[in-house]
């Protein structure tokens, strides 16, 4: 149980284009969702908190209007990457949180990795 | 504020052989502590949690890490190391639990297996 989905997997796009990444909790409804994004060799650092239903929380020096974040339903939130450069290129990975109870757990999507040319 | 710090970016160990990744947070009120592995292009599996019930916390594929108040220590063992054990481990700690704060993570350990 307790599994989390991202898709795509990886991909690769065109400067100033934009890029939707999908975050899917399959079989538990997540009111909470997290985004991360890891460089090569580094750990996760925290973008942005989503609730369903509401707007994201964006961590300092995460620019909201560059990367839009929707939580559309209990088990899907989105991230666009909106006007994508090379530097944008990394792993992003989403968590969802089953439940509200104090020390639940962030269960973790397999990732997405992009590349922007 | 909370942080983490894992001594060592790599530890290498023969299968077989004890495996210890060392952990340690710094937190102003008792903390949430996480173990996760990462293997390659993939995103993270947790494999146990400190959630202030029994010190000696037990997870997944054998693995298991005790909270040492007193050293401000979360370390990670496993008796025998097994190939498949090969990853990168990340500790977290957390005020609020997974749910409501954010998770803080130390930079990772990797963990090879010699055969």
């Amino acid at each position: 149980g307790a599994v989390v989905s991202q898709h795509p997997s990886w991909v690769i796009c065109k400067s100033g284009t934009s890029v939707k990444i999908e975050c899917r909790s399959l079989d538990f409804q997540a009111t909470t969702m997290f985004w991360y994004r890891q460089f090569p060799k580094q750990s996760l650092m925290l973008m942005a908190t989503s609730n369903e239903g509401s707007k994201a929380t964006y961590e300092q020096g995460v620019e909201k209007d560059k990367f839009l974040i929707n939580h559309a339903s209990l088990t899907l939130s989105t991230l666009t990457v909106t006007s994508a450069h090379p530097e944008d290129s990394s792993f992003y990975i989403c968590s969802a949180v089953p439940g509200l109870g104090v020390a639940d757990t962030q269960y973790f999507g397999p990732g997405t990795r992009l590349t922007v040319l | 504020a909370q942080s983490v710090t894992q001594l060592g970016s790599h530890v290498s160990v023969s299968e077989g052989a004890l495996v210890l990744l060392r952990c340690n947070y710094s937190s102003s009120v008792p903390p949430y502590l996480f173990w996760y592995v990462q293997y390659p292009n993939q995103g993270l599996q947790l494999l146990l949690k400190y959630t202030s019930a029994a010190t000696l916390v037990k997870g997944i594929n054998g693995f298991e890490a005790e909270f040492k108040k007193s050293e401000t220590s979360f370390h990670l063992t496993k008796p025998s190391a097994h190939m498949s054990d090969a990853a990168e481990y990340f500790c977290a700690v957390s005020l609020y639990g997974g749910s409501q704060g954010n998770l803080i993570f130390g930079k990772g350990t990797k963990l090879s297996v010699k055969p």
